[in-house]
C-alpha cells in the first residue's frame, strides 16, 4: 500500500520512561523521513527528521534512527514528560509526495 | 507559527453545498500540499501543486478540485458536500523541488462540518 506502516497505534508510558515508535516503508528510493507531533485539534508540527545518508539523529530527548536495509525508521523519546502526550506521525518523502503513517497516540502517565 | 496560513478556521455548511478553502504558503515556498484528516484518522494526501502546476494526486474525490495561483496561494474547492466530508483540512508548504528531502510545514487547518 501507499501508506507507511506505523506501530504501535497507542502507547502508554510512565513519566520518565522511554517511548519508541517504529515505521516501515517500502520504497528504497525514499530519501527523507520526518516525524510530526500533533496535539488534539492542532496542526502537525515537525519535531525531527532524518535523511537517507544518515543513520541516526538526536535532538535533546528525541532521536530518530534509520535502517535502510530493513526499510524502517524509529522515533525514540527519552525521559518522557506529560507534555509529550500527543499523536505522532511518521512520514516518507517519495518523489514529490509525502506518505504518512497512521499515527501513534502516546500517553505519558504522571 | 509555521508561516502557513489557512482560512477560514471553521466552516459549517449543509449537504450539497460547495465551499472553498484557502491556503497561503510560507514565503518562498513553491509547493503546496492538501491533506484531509477525519476524526481519529491519519493524514490522507489529496493533491500537490508546485509553482502553479499540479504535481501529484492522491485520494482526492472527483467532487474536489484545487488550484494554485500566480501568487502561490492555493484553494481547495469541495462541492456536492456529504456528511462524510466533515474533517480537518490541512495545507502544507515546502520549498523548491529537486533539493530532495524538503521539510513540510503545516497550516493551522480548516475544520469543515457538514450538517
Amino acid at each position: 500500500g501507499e501508506n507507511v506502516e506505523q506501530h504501535p497505534s497507542t502507547l502508554s508510558v510512565q513519566e520518565g520512561d522511554s517511548a519508541v515508535i517504529k515505521c516501515t516503508y517500502s520504497d528504497s528510493a525514499s530519501n527523507y523521513f520526518p516525524w510530526y507531533k500533533q496535539e488534539l485539534g492542532k496542526r502537525p508540527q515537525l519535531i525531527i527528521d532524518i535523511r537517507s545518508n544518515v543513520g541516526e539523529k538526536k535532538d535533546q530527548r528525541i532521536a530518530v534512527t534509520l535502517n535502510k536495509t530493513a526499510k524502517h525508521f524509529s522515533l525514540h523519546i527519552t525521559e518522557t514528560q506529560p507534555e509529550d502526550s500527543a499523536v505522532y506521525f511518521c512520514a516518507e518523502n517519495r518523489g514529490n509526495q509525502f506518505y504518512f503513517g497512521t499515527g501513534t497516540s502516546l500517553t505519558v502517565i504522571p | 507559527d509555521s508561516g502557513v496560513t489557512q482560512t477560514p478556521k471553521h466552516l459549517i455548511t449543509a449537504t450539497g453545498q460547495r465551499v472553498t478553502l484557502r491556503c497561503s504558503p510560507r514565503s518562498g515556498d513553491l509547493s503546496v500540499y492538501w491533506y484531509q484528516q477525519s476524526l481519529d484518522q491519519g493524514l490522507q494526501f489529496l493533491i500537490q501543486y508546485y509553482n502553479g502546476e499540479e504535481r501529484a494526486k492522491g485520494n482526492i474525490l472527483e467532487r474536489f478540485s484545487a488550484q494554485q495561483f500566480p501568487d502561490l496561494h492555493s484553494e481547495l474547492n469541495l462541492s456536492s458536500l456529504e456528511l462524510g466530508d466533515s474533517a480537518l483540512y490541512f495545507c502544507a508548504s515546502s520549498g523548491a523541488l529537486g533539493r530532495g528531502g524538503n521539510e513540510q510545514f503545516f497550516g493551522p487547518g480548516t475544520r469543515l462540518t457538514v450538517l
